[in-house]
């Protein structure tokens, strides 16, 4: 079974600031590893789907790494506003399509 | 891509009923997959619905309690039943894009259980 952690759980940032969060997995059998960002009353929606060692990956402001040798993958949002609050998922996927859900990271943005 | 309706999208339900969740696809899906997330929890994985087939059921959860419906491609019914207080919680389905393994969700359902 694999373990997904995400970290910090939450997290609170000065509208305009920058920041980034963690997923950590184990680096056995990796296929791919997804980012969602999930906003209250809404469906969690993909950002990222990373598949090599090395990927970068940027949509606007909003950009991750990922690390499959060591099993891990960060998210990173560069001037944070304040509709960037919400929860931020990943997932791994195994090579049978079976996505492994990390906890998530709640971000909150303070005007 | 694929969209998918979900319905109902909150519900405040009596210890001991049941509440039956339903999820419409715009295309035709081999398999659809029924989450919940519990507070402060990731998303767990129920069961996987199968079309012609009775569903896959992770660890932990059970036909009984969580029966599913899935009569063609497109449909699938997730039922919570006799439900108690900790079955509070927000239910998901999701389809998977078979080339990237995208996954695209309902709305989500949000379960009160009082």
């Amino acid at each position: 079974i694999l373990n997904v952690e995400q970290s910090p759980q939450s997290l609170h940032v000065q509208e305009g600031d920058s920041t980034n969060f963690t997923c950590s997995f184990p680096s056995s059998n990796f296929y791919a590893l997804h980012w969602y960002r999930w906003e209250t009353a809404k469906s969690p929606e993909a950002l990222f789907v990373m598949t090599l060692n090395g990927d970068e990956k940027k949509k606007g402001r909003i950009s991750a790494t990922l690390n499959t040798k060591e099993g891990y993958s960060y998210l990173y949002i560069k001037g944070s506003q304040p509709e960037d609050s919400a929860t931020y998922l990943c997932a791994p996927i195994r090579s049978n399509y079976q996505l492994i859900w990390g906890a998530g990271t709640k971000l909150i943005i303070k005007p | 891509s694929a969209v998918i309706s979900q319905k109902p999208s909150r519900d405040i339900c009596q210890r001991g009923t049941s509440l039956t969740i339903q999820c419409q696809v715009d295309s035709q899906v081999t398999m659809m997959f029924w989450y919940r997330q519990q507070p402060g929890q990731s998303l767990t994985l129920i069961a996987t619905a199968n079309q012609g087939s009775e569903a896959t059921y992770e660890s932990g959860f059970v036909i009984d309690k969580f029966p599913i419906s899935r009569p063609n491609l497109t449909f699938s019914t997730l039922t919570v039943s006799n439900m108690s207080p900790e079955d509070s919680s927000i239910y998901l389905c999701s389809v998977l894009d078979r080339g990237l393994g995208e996954a695209f969700f309902g709305q989500g359902t949000r379960l009160t259980v009082v």
